[in-house]
């Protein structure tokens, strides 16, 4: 069965940087998009970024302004999303997730990333 | 950037009852963009609808949806102990942002 599985939760400094893993199983990797959205504590999910799972199309957010990156090693089947220049809003869990037919089908546990000074 | 609101924000109801959700969409929305997912305390969002009314693979006939253009109803028949939950709509369509409302409860009555 699809599985998104996520690295685990990060405490950053206001101002560093955080990187977290989404590592695909159980399908073919590159015929799917990788999505990802985080959810701020009481606040609507929100959408940072994709990228294609078979070229290195990529699109992130105007919202963040150039501060995400997101890449892949399709010999890992791994999805990476970095923030950088972190601030205490920023504090969220983030999600990755498949897109299959525009929707978003299978999700990751989630990463928690704590911005704390 | 289409802006999506749901309502209510709470929904009191009890076991057996029927829930009725609503997403309201800032612009007009094909009816092939729009999705809803459930949300339990501690885990990831879950796909229930997509293209409006179709069910995603497992979900119980008990959810439904409907709608077109700017307004979008998840009805849910009969309530089950494990549907007290957050619901949230998606729109899809075009380019990016993608965007979500800003989710409805259901909790016991």
């Amino acid at each position: 069965q699809v599985q998104l599985v996520q690295s685990g939760a990060e405490v950053k400094k206001p101002g560093a940087s955080v990187k977290i893993s989404c590592k695909a199983s159980g399908y073919t990797f590159s015929n799917f998009p990788i999505q990802w959205v985080r959810q701020a504590p009481g606040q609507r999910l929100e959408w940072m970024g994709w990228i294609n799972g078979g070229n290195d199309n990529t699109k992130s957010s105007e919202r963040f302004q150039g501060r995400v990156t997101i890449t892949k090693d399709t010999s890992a089947s791994t999805v990476y999303m970095e923030l950088s220049s972190l601030g205490v809003e920023d504090t969220a869990i983030y999600y990755c997730a498949r897109q299959s037919d525009l929707v978003f089908d299978s999700w990751g546990q989630g990463t928690l990333v704590t911005v704390s000074s | 950037e289409i802006v999506l609101t749901q309502s209510p924000g709470t929904l009191s109801l009890s076991p057996g009852e029927r829930a009725t959700l609503s997403c309201r969409a800032s612009q007009s929305v094909r009816s092939t963009d729009l999705a809803w997912y459930q949300q339990k305390p501690g885990q990831a969002p879950r796909l229930l609808i997509y293209r409006a009314s179709s069910r995603a693979t497992g979900i119980p006939d008990r959810f439904s949806g409907s709608g077109s253009g700017t307004d979008f109803t998840l009805t849910i028949s009969r309530l089950e102990p494990e549907d007290f939950a957050l619901y949230y709509c998606q729109q899809y369509g075009g380019s990016p942002p993608w965007t979500f409302g800003q989710g409805t409860k259901v909790e016991i009555k």
